[in-house]
């Protein structure tokens, strides 16, 4: 067991620029979230796939952010025409079905827009 | 009122003694709770989860739960310096399979 694991663990882009973040969950965990986290608050909820079907997205979601997890297993979440608001961590974490929503994280990626 | 909230901190506490840290939240219908460490600049950790009313011991945490207050707490025994981190609760707020995050509370362990 390697843990959930994030790609790139830093990006710095420009305002305007498009950013891709890339999230693989702990082997055999069916559901995997999204998560983002500005300084002194806790996570926020963005997305949420069960296998390879995306079942619940947050209002947070705007229409410039988009996830897939194709085949049901790696993620990924862009993020289009970036804004500064959008500098923040963002967090991967997965879950087993039967394991009664408990999470496990990956290191995140922490996203500047400058 | 957020739906799920706990107290900014800094708690300061000696090494040894024992840290208290509480969690409220609004929706009567949540049924599970979880505690979750974050160091500075990492990720979360989660340590404790519970899921009925009562005590909870992991080494040295202790959860309780009180669904009929909505009130969840994490007693962290014989401090260490070590444990000093910010501490998040979470719930899984209208059973909704997402959690919910308090925004934690910074505990400080002062040698």
């Amino acid at each position: 067991d390697t843990g959930v694991s994030q790609n790139p663990r830093h990006k710095i882009t420009k305002r305007g620029q498009n950013v891709t973040f890339r999230c693989d969950p702990i082997s055999e965990h069916n559901r995997l979230y999204w998560y983002r986290q500005t300084l002194g608050q806790g996570p926020e909820f963005l997305t949420y796939f069960q296998n390879e079907a995306q079942l619940e997205k947050s209002r947070l979601l705007s229409d410039r952010f988009s996830a897939e997890r194709p085949k049901g297993s790696f993620s990924t979440l862009e993020i289009q025409r970036t804004e500064q608001g959008d500098s923040a961590m963002y967090l991967c974490a997965s879950s087993l079905i039967a394991s009664r929503y408990e999470q496990y994280f990956g290191p995140g990626t922490r996203l500047t827009v400058t | 009122q957020k739906e799920v909230e706990q107290n900014s901190g800094p708690l300061s506490v000696p090494e040894g003694a024992i840290a208290s840290l509480n969690c409220t939240y609004s929706d009567r219908g949540s049924q599970s709770f979880f505690w979750y460490r974050q160091y500075s600049g990492k990720s979360p950790e989660l340590i404790m989860s519970i899921y009925s009313n009562g005590d909870k011991e992991d080494g040295r945490f202790t959860a309780q739960l009180n669904k009929a207050s909505q009130y969840v707490s994490l007693l962290i025994r014989d401090s260490q310096p070590s444990d000093s981190a910010t501490y998040l609760c979470a719930v899984n707020v209208g059973g909704r399979r997402a959690l919910t995050f308090g925004s934690g509370t910074r505990l400080q362990v002062q040698p």
